[in-house]
């Protein structure tokens, strides 16, 4: 298995671009996470899909952001319009009916 | 409610002498507990995992952790450090009902 694929790995923009980060899960999983890692606030959870339906988005800092799952194999988290202090590197991770979250490698991006 | 703390943010260790990571968990029921390692500029990769049975669980690259209810802990231990094993380690608790709960992390350095 390819594991949990993240696209781009890096991503550079300006303030008030809109940003898209893909995330594919694992074959087969049914559940999806959204986290952001910043040496500020570490690892944080943004949204959590079960059977590609929202469960909890919580740590959604605002309206800014966005995140859907149209089907079972893909995943958008969008900023619109992004800022500087939205730079972070954002993991995607997937889970079976286990407890085991598998992490994809993450986008590093930068808003200048 | 579950909660999970580590004790020290920073560990330093002599190549070839033991590591010991230290976790300590808060959780209203019987949890799942792992610890993740991340390296630099990596994602986050399962070093192992405990779900109420064995208490000693072994994971990968010599690591491993007990589980001591008495205790709430969960501490992480190798016998002797590798200087790949510089990294930054994740406690984490969690059910597959629920959401994860992730430690600050513990980073790891390892001394020639």
């Amino acid at each position: 298995d390819a594991g949990v694929i993240q696209s781009p790995r890096h991503e550079v923009t300006e303030m008030g671009q809109e940003v898209t980060l893909r995330c594919k899960p694992i074959s087969g999983h049914n559940s999806l996470f959204w986290y952001r890692q910043t040496m500020m606030r570490g690892l944080e959870l943004l949204i959590y899909f079960n059977n590609n339906v929202p469960i909890d988005d919580s740590g959604m800092p605002e309206d800014r952001f966005s995140a859907k799952m149209p089907n079972a194999s893909f995943s958008t988290l969008k900023i619109q319009p992004s800022e500087p202090r939205d730079s972070a590197v954002y993991f995607c991770a997937s889970r079976s009916n286990t407890d085991t979250q598998y992490f994809g490698p993450g986008t590093r991006l930068t808003v200048l | 409610a579950q909660s999970v703390t580590q004790l020290d943010s920073h560990v330093s260790v002599s190549e070839g002498t033991p590591v010991l990571l230290r976790c300590n968990y808060s959780s209203s029921y019987s949890p799942s507990l792992f610890w993740y390692v991340q390296h630099p500029n990596k994602g986050l990769q399962l070093l192992l995992k405990y779900t109420s049975a064995a208490t000693l669980v072994k994971g990968i690259n010599g690591f491993e952790a007990e589980f001591k209810k008495s205790e709430t802990s969960f501490h992480l231990t190798k016998p002797s450090a590798h200087m790949s094993d510089a990294a930054e380690y994740f406690c984490v608790v969690g059910k597959s009902s629920e959401k994860l709960v992730f430690g600050k992390g513990t980073k790891l350095t390892v001394n020639p």
